[in-house]
């Protein structure tokens, strides 16, 4: 079963909105990744956060990883179309070498 | 950067017959790679994990006699889907890591049973 929850699922917003992702994890991670994933291709590697309570920004992207390593979010600031896609968040637990994909947020920008 | 190349992009088969899928790490090698199934507007499911030069580690849930996994190169994994039933359609998709940070995804594999 799923071990990383994500909200929400879809997204609509107008362009130049703001939009957040949010996962939840019911154990301690060891790292987090976000991936984006565009309608019809293949996921692409966007970040990872190792650190507790670490922020990382990439461009009007921004990252966070909770203080407790449970939790994480994706913020993206004034949207473009080009952001359109699948957002998902992917963890890794302590002492295993695999990561498990959140259900992903579906995003769609209105020009 | 780091590619994986997949093939076949796309496939249709018919009922009861096997297909094999291919994933290759083109500019690194990688000892682990790992294969997700992904249903339509669902996330990517982890099916099972291939380690070269030995058994590959199946999720709960996934049959290990329908889903033959092997890594018999540093560069290599392949999956086979055996005996295909058309709940069998899915996307199938490949990844691997160069190294400590994201992993690289193959372009994936449309399967259609008919």
């Amino acid at each position: 079963g799923q071990q990383v929850m994500q909200i929400p699922q879809y997204q609509h917003v107008q362009e130049g909105e703001d939009f957040t992702t949010y996962c939840n994890s019911s154990t301690t991670l060891s790292n987090i990744q976000w991936y984006k994933q565009r309608p019809g291709g293949h996921p692409v590697f966007l970040i990872q956060l190792v650190k507790s309570g670490e922020v990382k920004k990439q461009k009007r992207l921004t990252f966070q990883f909770g203080e407790a390593k449970k939790n994480s979010s994706l913020h993206i600031t004034a949207t473009q179309t080009t952001d359109v896609g699948t957002y998902f968040c992917a963890g890794r637990k302590y002492n295993f070498n695999k990561f498990y994909f959140g259900s992903g947020t579906k995003l769609n920008v209105k020009p | 950067g780091a590619v994986v190349s997949q093939h076949p992009s796309r496939v249709i088969c018919k009922s009861g017959t096997s297909v094999k899928i291919e994933c290759r790490s083109l500019d690194f090698q990688a000892t682990t790679m790992f294969w997700y199934r992904q249903f339509p507007k669902q996330s990517l499911m982890l099916m099972a994990t291939s380690n070269e030069g030995s058994k590959a580690t199946y999720e709960q849930g996934v049959e290990k006699d329908k889903f033959l996994i092997n890594h018999a190169s540093l560069t290599l994994s392949t999956l086979t889907v055996t005996s295909a039933h058309p709940e069998d359609s899915s996307f199938y998709i490949c990844s691997a890591s160069p190294g400590e940070s994201g992993y690289t995804f193959g372009s994936g594999t449309r399967l259609t049973v008919v």
